[in-house]
């Protein structure tokens, strides 16, 4: 099985900050990383798709990066929206998520 | 657009079973797979399961295998999650989530239900 591990597992931020989370599988996944994003009480949403690919509809300040085992998901400038939960999520042998990583009010 | 209505909230007894819903509307339904992940309360996303609703294929994740069945009803757009001989540790948040798929192995899951809280208590 593929791990899929996340840091931080929480930071604290500001509206406006510049936020960036990574994560790191556990074998060569290519770009095969997607990013998705929970607020309290509602389903996951997509964000990224294939490392770096916006998904339609999800706003510019949000950028993806990586290939290989490592990636990142960047925030250019966190919206009160933004706060919640970001997990990645590798497709290259079957799935799992990263344990997620909790985007908190500073 | 495309919704996915998932069925009320349960309340199990440990070892009984309990059968979620997922009705789709808005896409074609036989040419998105359907997922299953769940979410115990504060815990992070697990993946248990996909149905192909062209040719009733299943895949399910070694954790779940012989305790979860992944059914649907292409009559009525309906993918359903069946999990038998439940304990406390089942008590979880069940989504189905559409998959789309970009290349061979760039897909993705756009769209979610809401969820459905299952409790197992006794």
């Amino acid at each position: 099985d593929v791990q899929m591990t996340q840091s931080p597992s929480s930071l604290s931020a500001s509206v406006g900050d510049r936020v960036t989370i990574s994560c790191r599988a556990s074998q060569n996944i290519n770009y095969y990383l997607n990013w998705y994003r929970q607020r309290p009480g509602a389903a996951p949403e997509l964000l990224i798709y294939g490392a770096s690919t916006l998904h339609s509809g999800v706003p510019s300040r949000f950028s993806g990066s990586g290939s290989g085992a490592d990636f990142a998901l960047t925030i250019s400038s966190l919206q009160p929206e933004d706060f919640g939960t970001y997990y990645c999520q590798q497709t290259y042998s079957d799935i799992t998520f990263g344990g997620g990583t909790k985007v908190e009010v500073k | 657009q495309v919704r996915l209505v998932q069925s009320g909230a349960e309340v199990k007894k440990p070892g009984a079973s309990v059968k979620v819903s997922c009705k789709a509307s808005g896409y074609i339904f036989s040419a998105h797979f359907m997922y299953w992940v769940r979410q115990a309360p504060g815990q992070g996303l697990e993946w248990m399961g996909w149905i192909n609703p062209d040719n009733n294929g299943s895949n399910y994740a070694q954790k779940f295998k012989g305790r979860v069945t992944l059914t649907m009803d292409t009559s009525s757009n309906t993918a359903f999650m069946e999990l038998s001989r439940l304990t406390s540790g089942d008590t979880a948040v069940y989504y189905c989530a559409r998959q789309s798929v970009v290349d061979m192995a760039t897909f993705l899951l756009d769209f979610w239900g809401l969820g459905t809280l299952v409790t197992v208590s006794s």
